[in-house]
């Protein structure tokens, strides 16, 4: 079956440190890959996708490259803002089924 | 456009009430999805409809909850009776395709 490993936060880092969030995955095929960003209080946002290999996704300086020799989409910017603390899900979709979640990663930046 | 609507956005009940989640999709999306999310279980896929009609409810945890879609406009999921464990937040999404899913607010329910 599908399933989506994320690594396990919290994950704290200072305002400008370099953010990695590692995203492994498990799917027959080829998958779409996702990463959505869920801030306090709100429901899930799309922040990126990729569709096929190599392909790199990015918005608002974050970006995750679709590695399948190594079945991974892990997520980096290269300068994070207080603004960025949020939770930050790995998702895949495959051949039209559901959406499979990471269990997410909560990022807390601090000034 | 407003994007997907929840309400309401707080519930706080009494083991054993009726509880009604209500959620309006963006016009034209034909797909509609109900999550649960705790700290315990994460992002849990509850029943996904796609034009109205209920596709995949194997997530549903068991008889007590259910959930209709009477038009493309609303639907609603339903825990009677409600129990403590049943505290969490909800969510709505809607999308145009399965892989790509635009959620709501979330209704948070706190059962006592």
């Amino acid at each position: 079956g599908n399933s989506v490993t994320q690594m396990e936060g919290p994950v704290t880092l200072s305002e400008e440190a370099f953010l990695t969030i590692n995203c492994t995955y498990t799917a027959t095929g080829y998958p779409s890959l996702f990463w959505y960003v869920q801030y306090p209080g709100e429901g899930l946002q799309l922040l990126l996708k990729a569709t096929k290999a190599d392909d790199k996704g990015s918005n608002k300086g974050f970006e995750a490259t679709y590695r399948k020799e190594t079945t991974s989409f892990h997520l980096e910017k290269g300068s994070v803002q207080v603004s960025d603390s949020a939770v930050y899900f790995c998702a895949l979709n495959n051949a039209g089924n559901m959406l499979t979640f990471g269990g997410g990663t909560r990022l807390m930046v601090k000034p | 456009d407003a994007g997907v609507i929840q309400s309401p956005r707080h519930e706080v009940t009494e083991m054993g009430q009726e509880v009604t989640l209500r959620c309006k999709p963006i016009s034209g999306h034909d797909y509609l999805f109900w999550y649960r999310q705790t700290m315990m279980r994460g992002l849990e896929l509850l029943i996904y409809f796609n034009n109205n009609v209920p596709i995949d409810d194997s997530g549903m945890p068991e008889d007590r909850f259910s959930a209709k879609m009477p038009n493309a406009s609303f639907s609603t999921l339903k825990i009677q009776p409600s129990e403590p464990r049943d505290s969490a937040v909800y969510f709505c999404a809607s999308g145009s395709e399965v892989k790509t899913q635009y959620f709501g607010p979330g209704t948070r329910l706190l059962v006592l």
